[in-house]
């Protein structure tokens, strides 16, 4: 079945690096994508959102780039410090599907390393 | 603190037992969503409610799961008979629009 699923199940950056967490997705249907950031015994955190018709959203620190043509998504940290590791997931949605319910990727763990 | 909370936090049953959750959602979310989450893997989609009414299950919710949300606002889940497959996080989440919110979920041990 359709799935979104990401590239990298672990990355290591040195504190202060730029991180860069790539996610594919493979429902040419979704329209609406969200970063979580899930930290250890906690609920998912929103990061940033980007919809269908947009390619690049920036918000503090974190920027989205969705590539429709490869069906690509990614998460770019600036400065990575030590409290931005966690597990991030990658969700879409599919506005067509009525319930508006999202569809989740395994995650990708980012350690900082200080 | 996303506004959603759910109780208990952590539940420890013996295999056969019923359990019961609750999430209060953010008083204006019309929508709610149930996901359940395993070791390793991101949340997925069990139930969702518009208000009072469910208007979506997940295969994945077998007979023994029911979701209630008798007012529209908070919920409660119930699994019956619970299994050792049962063990898992249960997440809540709650939207008006486009973002969902999560609670911090229940962390459901099956022993």
């Amino acid at each position: 079945g359709e799935s979104v699923g990401l590239h990298l199940p672990t990355l290591s950056v040195q504190e202060g690096d730029n991180s860069i967490i790539n996610c594919a997705y493979s429902n040419s249907a979704s329209d609406y994508f969200i970063w979580y950031k899930q930290e250890s015994g906690k609920g998912p955190q929103f990061i940033i959102d980007i919809r269908s018709n947009m390619d690049k959203r920036q918000g503090q620190r974190v920027t989205v780039l969705l590539n429709k043509t490869v069906k690509h998504l990614s998460l770019q940290i600036a400065a990575t410090q030590p409290g931005d590791s966690a597990v991030y997931f990658c969700a879409e949605r599919d506005s067509g599907a009525g319930s508006y319910q999202l569809t989740f990727g395994k995650g990708t763990k980012l350690s900082v390393i200080p | 603190d996303t506004g959603v909370s759910q109780d208990p936090r952590h539940k420890i049953t013996k295999r056969g037992q019923n359990v019961t959750f609750r999430c209060d959602p953010i008083s204006e979310h019309n929508r709610l969503y149930w996901y359940r989450q395993t070791l390793g893997q991101g949340p997925e989609f069990l139930t969702y409610f518009q208000n009072e009414a469910q208007l979506e299950k997940s295969r994945l919710l077998s007979d023994r799961f029911s979701a209630e949300r008798p007012k529209g606002s908070f919920s409660t889940l119930e699994i019956q008979r619970t299994e050792q497959g049962d063990s898992a996080m249960y997440l809540c989440a709650s939207t008006q629009g486009y973002e969902q919110y999560f609670g911090p979920g229940t962390r459901l041990t099956v022993t």
